[in-house]
């Protein structure tokens, strides 16, 4: 079955670590978006790619980092710059040019 | 004034109760209209997907658009307690390489048995 992958479910990290949030689809979608989600915010998105090795900022981008290498793949680095990491991380992709998104089921990641 | 503005609840309503869900946007641009349902813990998944004004109806699940009034709603007939969730307002605009979706920050729904 197609769909998006991430990984781990469950993330703790020690203050001044960078870490790395998998994302992996096999839908063969062009554009995959990273997303943050916290109580009462919403999603605000971070990052987004609509081609392979280009990526453009969000509205939240400070403190991370992504790649785009392959097609499948749009890992987001969490670096120690981010000031308050505990989030809810969700992956989505789309067929370029259409709005339509596909999420994957998140990361909870814990800063401790 | 955020581009999207949606009531995040939360809204408890008894089983069979039929649920109102709306949200309201700024930028007249906006010509793709999503609701999204998370539930918890979980990724968004989509729901219903319309464009420009207008009703869509998908069994339980009816969407719609006033793009007069820059306004959207599902409405949720015989709610279900398996209806439980977020319930995410997203759109976009048309044209272009521009399919960013902005999301509504969610309406928390509980549905009582």
């Amino acid at each position: 079955d197609g769909g998006i992958t991430q990984s781990p479910k469950y993330l703790f990290r020690k203050e001044g670590q960078n870490v790395t949030l998998s994302c992996e689809q096999n839908l063969n979608h062009d554009a995959m978006y990273w997303y943050r989600q916290d109580p009462g915010q919403g999603l605000r998105l971070i990052y987004y790619s609509q081609i392979v090795n280009d990526f453009q900022k969000g509205d939240i981008a400070e403190g991370y980092s992504v790649s785009r290498e392959k097609k499948e793949s749009f890992p987001l680095t969490v670096t120690s710059a981010q000031k308050n990491p505990t989030a809810f991380y969700l992956c989505a992709s789309s067929i370029g040019g259409n709005s339509v998104y596909t999420f994957g089921s998140g990361t909870r990641l814990t800063v401790v | 004034q955020k581009e999207v503005e949606q009531d995040p609840g939360p809204l408890s309503v008894p089983e069979g109760a039929i649920v109102s869900l709306n949200c309201t946007y700024s930028n007249s641009a906006f010509q793709y209209f999503m609701w999204y349902r998370q539930y918890s813990r979980k990724g968004p998944e989509l729901l219903m997907y319309t464009y420009s004004s207008g009703n869509k109806e998908d069994g339980r699940f009816t969407a719609q658009v006033d793009k007069s009034s820059k306004y959207i709603s599902l409405f949720i007939r015989d709610s279900q307690p398996s209806d439980s969730a977020t319930y995410l307002c997203a759109m976009s605009y048309s044209g272009g390489s521009n399919y960013k979706l902005t999301f509504g920050k969610g309406t928390l729904l509980t549905v009582n048995p």
